[in-house]
């Protein structure tokens, strides 16, 4: 199982930014995914999770109307599509793998290595 | 959804057995068996130590383990060794769906 991000960089306040987290090892549209950041020397702070059929969708608070994540199972890959993005918004990304198909009562296994995102002007 | 209260830092020699607590709420911990623990190196990924409370993935030496009472979620590691000197952060599914903990770094002096 890998997975790698990839889109990071450095954008302007009230800028606009699309991750992206290529899948591989394992049946991507049988499991959720999620999008978890940590800001510079912070702690883990989960973003977004989005179920096997990309169906369903949730977000954290600081995050709901401005991020928007989908996946395609075509192509493996999830996305997060990142708005209006803030100086707090600044922070490492990573995807993981979640333990079951609705990302409910689920664990992260494994993630990605991560995609810095630097919002500053 | 308030982040999950841990100790800043905890410490033990080589051998010892260190237990970092993580204190949440009746919402999330105290109403969820879905308590997950995450090992992070610097400059690394967070990587999956315990999952469900209590059971451990394939790979993870048994001398990591989880339990929960009440609202507080633990993990003990015992004979502590040089490699267990990390960052762990809890994590509890919360129905909105999930909160970390604050995180504690684990030294082995």
């Amino acid at each position: 199982v890998q997975l790698v991000e990839s889109g990071g960089g450095l954008v302007q306040p009230g800028g606009s930014l699309r991750l992206s987290c290529a899948a591989s090892g394992f049946l991507f549209s049988s499991y959720a995914m999620s999008w978890v950041r940590q800001a510079p020397g912070k702690g883990l702070e989960w973003v977004s999770s989005v179920s096997g059929s990309g169906g369903s969708t949730n977000y954290a608070d600081s995050v709901r109307g401005r991020f928007t994540i989908s996946r395609d199972k075509s192509t493996n890959t999830l996305y997060l599509q990142m708005n209006s993005l803030r100086g707090e918004d600044t922070a490492v990304y990573y995807c993981a793998k979640e333990a079951n198909y609705y990302g409910s009562g689920s664990y992260f296994d494994p993630w990605g290595q991560g995609t810095l995102v630097t919002v500053s002007s | 959804q308030s982040a999950l209260t841990q100790a800043r830092s905890v410490s033990g020699s080589p051998g010892q057995s260190v237990t970092i607590s993580c204190t949440g709420t009746s919402s999330d911990v105290g109403n969820y068996n879905y308590v997950s623990w995450y090992q992070q190196h610097p400059g690394k990924a967070p990587k999956l130590m315990i999952y469900d409370v209590s059971k451990r993935p394939p790979g993870v030496p048994d001398r990591f383990s989880g339990s929960k009472s009440g609202n507080t979620a633990s993990l003990t590691i015992s004979g502590l060794q040089a490699e267990d000197e990390a960052d762990y952060y809890c994590c509890s599914y919360a129905g909105s769906p999930y909160v970390f903990g604050t995180g504690t770094k684990v030294t082995v002096l």
